[in-house]
């Protein structure tokens, strides 16, 4: 599992209140990313982390924020949670170098925005 | 973005059955393809990673084939078994080095006993 945990694993929460979701990595990696799965669509990257304070965007960001102030850390923010954010979302780290590396994947986290 | 399209969007098949699906991508700028097989309730998980025109890669009953060329890789799954059963997805690396991903819509395969 690459040492990858998410927390919570379920969250119910109601529209506009604020959302923090929690990706933790024990094995040092410097390449983290935040993903969400709907029906049709796959992953669709939401966030990455190519270092302490470094994240960029991926292509579907609006209406979320992501923080990394340590390496195992890396935090998704719903600031205001809307329905269309239901979801699962999927933390992922990257090892490997050059052209053949992988992502492996954390558990999910299920949230529901009623 | 680049656009990653798989095919069929789902498959039923009988165990025994051989079967392969389709993931094309864009060919220009090509940098990386990778294969992920994902079981309902759990995280994906990886297959494959190729990145050279012609590679071909086996994993026991599975193999992956791309052609960079022309945008498309075909995963193969010889003699099904129900545990075969999963979304398959593909994603296309672009041409960065901070290891993006863009995922097609998944296959999901179904066996039957």
């Amino acid at each position: 599992d690459a040492g990858i945990t998410q927390s919570p694993r379920h969250k119910v929460t109601e529209t506009g209140t604020p959302v923090t979701l929690r990706c933790h990595q024990t094995e040092n990696h410097r390449y983290m990313y935040w993903y969400r799965q709907d029906p049709g669509h796959g992953l669709r990257l939401i966030h990455y982390s190519y270092g302490v304070k470094d994240t960029d965007k991926g292509e579907v960001s609006d209406g979320y924020s992501v923080s990394r102030s340590k390496t195992e850390d890396f935090l998704l923010t719903l600031e205001s949670a809307t329905s269309s954010q239901t979801s699962v979302y999927f933390c992922a780290i990257r090892t490997g170098t050059g052209k053949s590396y992988e992502q492996y994947f954390g558990p999910g986290t299920r949230l529901t925005v009623t | 973005i680049l656009n990653v399209e798989q095919s069929p969007q789902s498959l039923h098949v009988q165990e025994g059955d051989s079967t392969n699906f389709t993931c094309s991508f864009p060919s220009s700028n090509f940098y990386a393809l990778h294969w992920y097989r994902w079981e309902t309730a759990k995280s994906p998980e990886a297959l494959f990673v190729m990145t050279l025109n012609g590679d071909e890669k086996k994993k026991g009953r599975i193999s992956a084939t791309l052609n960079t060329k022309e945008g498309y890789s075909y995963l193969y799954i010889k003699g099904s078994q129900p545990e075969d059963s999963a979304t398959y997805l593909c994603a296309s690396a672009g041409g960065t080095s901070y290891g993006k991903l863009t995922f097609g819509q998944g296959t999901i395969l179904t066996v039957h006993p």
